[in-house]
């Protein structure tokens, strides 16, 4: 079974803050993703990665950076977090099959204050 | 681009009562369609999927889902509600050309009444 494993279930940081959330997968796969999911707003794409050292913005990328330097690795970068980044974010994986299923982490709840 | 309506965002059934949760999608061919459950507190994890052949698809957990092209819908269904079942349901779907990233629906909550 694909593991995809964020490190951290919650997190607590003040406004200002540089925030890392890490995510890393155990199944080879070269497409990783990151979400953030919002009551009533679903999940939205903050951004991806075909392969390492690749990135593509999502479709709320503002306010993140994101950086992939190993296969299984894939780390969101909150820059100066703000109260609005509060909010549940997911990591998941997938092989570059256009029809193959995403493998998602448990998630992290972040809350900034 | 893609987009996924989920059009009820709460479903409340009793337990053993059958469910069916709707999904449509605006899409010029044919996409791959997922559906996916979120329990509380974990990630998403995936029920079934469709990419062509047969239109009624198994999943698991007693899942399944019926493609209609005339109607656009991915309907997911089960004939006998579990307590278990309640959680979150996510439509997506993935356009069949281009960048595959999936668009996600906003998600239907299902309450099971015992």
């Amino acid at each position: 079974d694909v593991k995809v494993t964020q490190s951290s279930r919650y997190l607590v940081k003040r406004t200002g803050e540089k925030v890392f959330l890490e995510c890393v997968q155990d199944m080879d796969h070269e497409n990783m993703f990151w979400y953030r999911q919002d009551p009533g707003l679903g999940l939205r794409l903050i951004y991806f990665s075909y392969d390492v050292k690749m990135k593509e913005k999502g479709d709320i990328p503002e306010g993140y950076s994101v950086s992939r330097e190993k296969k299984e690795r894939f780390s969101l970068i909150l820059e100066s977090a703000s109260t609005n980044q509060t909010s549940m974010y997911l990591c998941a994986s997938r092989s570059p099959v256009g029809n193959s299923p995403l493998h998602f982490g448990n998630g992290t709840r972040l809350t900034v204050t | 681009a893609q987009s996924v309506t989920q059009p009820d965002i709460h479903i409340t059934v009793s337990e053993g009562a059958s469910l069916e949760l709707r999904c449509n999608y605006s899409y010029g061919a044919t996409p791959y369609l997922f559906w996916y459950v979120q329990s509380p507190g974990q990630g998403l994890q995936l029920l079934l999927k469709y990419f062509s052949g047969d239109t009624l698809v198994q999943g698991i957990k007693g899942f399944e889902a019926e493609f209609k092209r005339s109607q656009s819908s991915f309907n997911l269904r089960k004939p006998s509600v579990h307590w278990s079942d309640a959680a979150e349901y996510f439509c997506a779907v993935v356009a069949s050309g281009g960048s595959y990233i999936p668009t996600f629906g906003r998600g239907t909550s299902l309450i099971v009444h015992p």
